[in-house]
């Protein structure tokens, strides 16, 4: 299978742990998203790394919140402290970077569902 | 800011027939792209179709057809020949082709149930 991975696919944690997400991206691919996604809305961004730096993070992601893509090979996605409102499916993507066109289409991997008790 | 509105939380289709998702988006910038996207019950986001703000054509892809209209800021997905596996949440997305990130801004989706 070379689409995008991500592990667990479930999570269930007590409020106050802590959880780390890991995805796989595509191999070819230098760019990765991570999205959250609550229910009954549509993802939302966190953050974005090219190759192993981190260039964008969205206002959402609190200082509970850390990502890290060592060697720009997989991203790992903490949450520290968890708080039930951390509840969602939390999405991987990856892709080339952006054609001159903008069509360069982010594979997404099956998501990994967080609930907090 | 950019927003993707999708008005419709449900949509019903029988089996073989046309249907027209809708979508609206906001943004000042002249370059950005629109995007739909699948997502069944399993969860992954499967990618359908994609639209340039500079295409001068509709995009099509199969049985999935994109009707863009620029002025009315209007992006609406049309499925022909509806299937029992389109049942789906289909969200709508846009990114700003300039941004370097290239972050998705995705729309709240629409079920869409298909009647056999």
């Amino acid at each position: 299978d070379t689409g995008v991975s991500q592990d667990p696919r479930h999570k269930i944690t007590k409020r106050g742990q802590n959880v780390t997400f890991r995805c796989d991206p595509i191999s070819e691919h230098n760019r990765l998203y991570w999205y959250r996604q609550t229910l009954g809305q549509g993802p939302e961004f966190l953050t974005y790394f090219q190759n192993e730096a981190q260039l964008e993070k969205s206002r959402l992601l609190s200082d509970r919140f850390s990502a890290e893509r060592p060697k720009g090979s997989f991203s790992t996605l903490e949450i520290q402290r968890t708080e039930q409102g951390d509840s969602a499916m939390y999405l991987c993507a990856s892709s080339f970077p952006r054609g001159s066109r903008g069509n360069n289409e982010q594979f997404f991997g099956p998501g990994t569902r967080l609930t907090v008790l | 800011a950019q927003k993707i509105t999708q008005t419709q939380p449900g949509m019903f289709v029988q089996e073989k027939e046309a249907v027209t998702l809708d979508c609206t988006y906001d943004t000042s910038d002249q370059s950005y792209g629109l995007f739909w996207y699948k997502q069944p019950s399993s969860g992954e986001m499967i990618f359908l179709i994609y639209q340039g703000s500079y295409d001068e054509q509709n995009a099509t892809e199969g049985r999935y057809s994109l009707n863009f209209q620029k002025a009315r800021k209007s992006a609406n997905l049309v499925i022909s020949a509806s299937q029992l596996g389109d049942s789906a949440m289909y969200f709508c997305a846009m990114r700003l082709i300039y941004n370097q990130g290239g972050k998705l801004i995705f729309g709240q989706g629409t079920e869409l149930s298909v009647k056999p």
